[in-house]
């Protein structure tokens, strides 16, 4: 248990539809990330939030959407995805951006 | 711009032998060094990390790090290595300012 919780785990979804991913974290943490995990590629970073603010968004198609309504809770809508944004996304906490980061367990996305 | 190498895709070792996963590092001003483990279908784990004080930092299950400046580098051993420690294993860097860069993995392979 990490004490970050990601929901769905697994996700099919087709290129028209609209669906959200959530993360929800109760460690206390003021800073959340979200994360793309492709096979073969490094780990992306596609958000981060500092106190529900939008610090650093590094060049994400805009059919990814986040949404941060409170420190505890984070968001990630999907609209008219592509095949190539099938990929497993990870959400992580920290209490700083120098701290050590608290990864949920991800949510496989795979898009027909 | 700061980042990370991991110059192995696999390393593999038997079980009971020395392991040494390898990450070398460019970045400005003094770094801080986190290792992360990922195991099938789960999130990273943090392992450990290296902010300043002792070159050699000691983590969870018996892993430990070794900080070297003039190289550099920043591998993770462990002294006797157990089959359950196969994984996919992440080296990261990030100083001042700046967000957390990842490796590009190293998956571990412990044979009985």
């Amino acid at each position: 248990e990490t004490g970050v919780t990601q929901t769905p785990r697994h996700l099919v979804m087709g290129m028209t539809n609209k669906k959200s991913l959530k993360c929800e974290q109760h460690l206390g943490h003021n800073a959340m990330y979200w994360y793309k995990q492709s096979a073969k590629k490094p780990l992306e970073l596609m958000f981060v939030y500092n106190f529900k603010e939008q610090t650093e968004n590094n060049s994400v198609p805009s059919r990814f959407s986040p949404e941060c309504p409170n420190s505890s809770h984070l968001f990630l809508h999907l609209h008219t995805l592509q095949p190539e944004d099938s990929a497993l996304y990870l959400c992580a906490s920290s209490s700083g951006s120098n701290q050590p980061q608290h990864f949920g367990d991800g949510t496989r996305l795979s898009i027909l | 711009a700061q980042s990370v190498a991991q110059p192995e895709d696999q390393v593999n070792v038997a079980e009971g032998n020395p392991l040494t996963v390898k990450c070398t590092y460019s970045v400005s001003g003094n770094p801080y060094l986190f290792w992360y483990v990922q195991y099938p279908n789960r999130g990273l784990q943090f392992l450990l990390k290296y902010i300043t004080g002792d070159n050699l930092v000691k983590g969870s299950y018996g892993f430990e790090a070794e900080f070297n400046k003039s190289q550099t580098s920043f591998h993770l051993k462990k002294p006797s290595a157990l089959v359950s420690d196969s994984a996919l294993y992440f080296c990261a860097v990030i100083n001042a300012g700046n967000m957390l860069t990842f490796g590009g993995g190293t998956r571990l392979m412990v044979k009985p």
